[in-house]
């Protein structure tokens, strides 16, 4: 298997702009993860979904960020409109329930100017 | 929440024994515990996951006293590539409860020549 697979691995855009980030994670896991680190804060979790549903989304920011999984193979996490403040690394990660590990993509890399 | 507590550094040189303990004072009677590697620009990578006592697998060993209120990960014979940052996190997977797992700063870990 490839992996958690995330794109685009780099994103520069302007203030204002939409930005959306994808993902795909490993085939037969039923659960993802979004998470956003910064040097501040830490890795955080964002949301994550069960079988498409999403769970717990808690740690979205605020109403600018939204996630959606239409399928067990898809997700995006949109921004709309971007902040300089949202520049940060996003990683993607999935396991499958009832065993220990989640598996992290290699993350993309946002920079809001 | 089960909150953690860890070295915010830790300093060594290949081929010695690294040990990274974690507090948990308030650990619930279901949390399982779990240790990631994260290097830079890459997502976090899982090491070992315990209930009690002691798990060991190829890369580390991870001791849990009875009272389970703190763990230790030991890293055998560290080399240059173990450099990176060790996040200790508290929850109870199996129920699925992730949105209460907290990765917090980590240990940054530096192996020396």
């Amino acid at each position: 298997d490839a992996g958690v697979i995330q794109s685009p691995r780099h994103e520069v855009t302007e203030m204002g702009q939409e930005v959306t980030l994808r993902c795909k994670p490993i085939s037969g896991h039923d659960y993802l993860f979004w998470y956003r680190q910064t040097m501040m804060r830490g890795l955080e979790l964002l949301i994550y979904f069960n079988n498409n549903v999403p769970i717990d989304d808690s740690g979205m920011p605020e109403d600018r960020f939204s996630a959606k999984m239409p399928n067990a193979s898809f997700s995006t996490l949109k921004i709309q409109p971007s902040e300089p403040r949202d520049s940060a690394v996003y990683f993607c990660a999935s396991t499958l329930s009832g065993t220990e590990e989640q598996y992290f993509g290699p993350g993309t890399r946002l920079t809001v100017t | 929440l089960a909150k953690t507590t860890q070295p915010i550094s830790m300093d060594s040189y290949e081929g010695q024994e690294v040990n990274i303990t974690c507090s948990h004072n308030n650990i619930a009677t279901n949390d399982y515990i779990t240790w990631y590697q994260q290097f830079p620009s890459q997502g976090p990578r899982f090491i070992i996951q315990g209930y009690k006592t002691k798990v060991t697998n190829e890369v580390a060993s991870l001791f849990i006293p009875a009272d389970r209120k703190s763990s230790t990960l030991s890293l055998p014979r560290v080399s240059l590539s173990d450099t990176a940052v060790y996040y200790c996190l508290v929850g109870d997977i199996p129920a699925g409860g992730y949105n209460k797992l907290i990765f917090g700063a980590g240990t940054r870990l530096a192996v020396h020549p």
